[in-house]
């Protein structure tokens, strides 16, 4: 199994930019998640999804940020305005059940000038 | 009060030792734990999942629960350099739909 799929791995965009990040779960998992992290905040659950419907979005921090799981196989989490402040790592996780271990993707390095 | 909290560190132990390393939690009624493993530009990695109180070992891994303490411990035996990295404890909630990290405890093992 080829893991948890995510691109792009480094995005440098300017502020305002629309930023969006992909992800491609384990197959026959049920269960996605967005973290973000940094230094200062660790590591931060933005959203997940249960069979691709989104279960719990309070983490996500404003409403420049959005995130779409349009069927099994993808997920995308966009900003828009991104802004310097939103320059993190961002991971995209799956498991079997929203109970399981949490598989990690490689994560995205998002920087914002 | 955070809902998880472990000491930051850095921890710092020789190589050959047993390094420890402590996570309270808040939400007394969690049923899921887990520590994961973070090297410095990489994702965390399971290294154990524990659900009972009581000790539950794996290789040179030791996980540790008393959820009357609302506490749970990794011990690693015979540290080694490559054991260097972040250790992220993780606790699912009442209901079992979020896993919440705590902030991570760097441990150094010093060869």
């Amino acid at each position: 199994d080829a893991g948890v799929i995510q691109s792009p791995r480094h995005e440098v965009t300017e502020m305002g930019q629309e930023v969006t990040l992909r992800c491609k779960p384990i197959s026959g998992h049920n269960s996605l998640f967005w973290y973000r992290q940094t230094m200062m905040r660790g590591l931060e659950l933005l959203i997940y999804f249960n069979n691709n419907v989104p279960i719990d979005d309070s983490g996500m921090p404003e409403d420049r940020f959005s995130a779409k799981m349009p069927n099994a196989s993808f997920s995308t989490l966009k900003i828009q305005p991104s802004e310097p402040r939103d320059s993190a790592v961002y991971f995209c996780a799956s498991s079997p059940g929203s109970a399981d271990t949490q598989y990690f993707g490689p994560g995205t390095r998002l920087t914002v000038l | 009060q955070k809902e998880v909290e472990q000491n930051s560190g850095p921890l710092s132990v020789p190589e050959g030792a047993i390094a420890s390393l402590n996570c309270t939690y808040s939400d007394r009624g969690s049923q899921s734990f887990f520590w994961y493993r973070q090297y410095s530009g990489k994702s965390p990695e399971l290294i154990m999942f524990i659900y009972s109180n009581g000790d539950k070992e794996d290789g040179r891994f030791t996980a540790q629960l008393n959820k009357a303490s609302q506490y749970v411990s990794l011990l690693i035996r015979d540290s080694q350099p490559s054991d260097s990295a972040t250790y992220l404890c993780a606790v699912q909630n009442t209901g079992g739909f979020k896993t919440i990290f705590g902030a991570g405890t760097r441990l150094f093992v010093k060869a």
